[in-house]
């Protein structure tokens, strides 16, 4: 089991630039989950998707963000255009949807992603 | 808003002695709750889960509580190494909220040899 893929594991990048991270969930998995973590405000739950279909995006900072899920084993998050304030560690999570309610979230290493 | 908290952000323990690190919650319906533990530079890792119907669950070396009347849940640590060393989260869901975790802020265990 490769576990949920994320890449790249870091990303600098100057403002006003297009950035766009990508994550393969595990096989079989659908749900998918953008986490973005700070140290200000930990763990914050961007957008999910169940089935490819984004279900809550109520996480999403603005505009700039936006995710897709083309199918169920990838997905890509971008920001366009880049600010410093994005600069956080942006985590990928996936797990398997049986309709008896929450399971638990297997998360990929992350890409760091730094806007100067 | 309702959120996950935790009581203590750094928790630093003796190798071998007994770990507890506390998490409060606000949300009476919250159902499920789930501990991850996170070493730099790594995403979280899933350690044990409890649901509520549920007080206590136990895994290796781990043992989770689940204390509804005052809306708390622990994550005992037996035998503490230093590999435990890492920040671990509180989360928790409710069914009806789909599969969307709320994490706590994490408290960071430090295990001094």
């Amino acid at each position: 089991d490769a576990g949920v893929i994320q890449s790249p594991r870091h990303e600098v990048t100057e403002m006003g630039q297009e950035v766009t991270l990508r994550c393969k969930p595990i096989s079989g998995h659908n749900s998918l989950f953008w986490y973005r973590q700070t140290m200000m405000r930990g763990l914050e739950l961007l957008i999910y998707f169940n089935n490819n279909v984004p279900i809550d995006d109520s996480g999403m900072p603005e505009d700039r963000f936006s995710a897709k899920m083309p199918n169920a084993s990838f997905s890509t998050l971008k920001i366009q255009p880049s600010e410093p304030r994005d600069s956080a560690v942006y985590f990928c999570a996936s797990t398997s949807t049986l309709g008896q309610g929450t399971e638990k979230l297997f998360f990929g290493s992350g890409t760091q992603l730094s806007v100067l | 808003g309702e959120s996950v908290g935790l009581h203590l952000p750094t928790l630093s323990v003796q190798e071998g002695d007994n770990s507890i690190i506390n998490c409060a919650y606000s949300n009476s319906a919250s159902d499920y709750f789930i501990w991850y533990k996170q070493e730099s530079g790594k995403g979280p890792q899933f350690i044990i889960d409890i649901r509520s119907n549920m007080d206590k669950r136990q895994g290796q070396r781990v043992t989770v509580l689940l204390n509804k009347t005052v809306k708390h849940l622990s994550l005992q640590i037996a035998a503490t190494q230093p590999g435990d060393s890492a920040v671990y989260f509180c989360a928790e869901s409710r069914y009806n909220a789909g599969n969307m975790l709320t994490f706590g802020g994490g408290t960071r265990l430090m295990v001094k040899p």
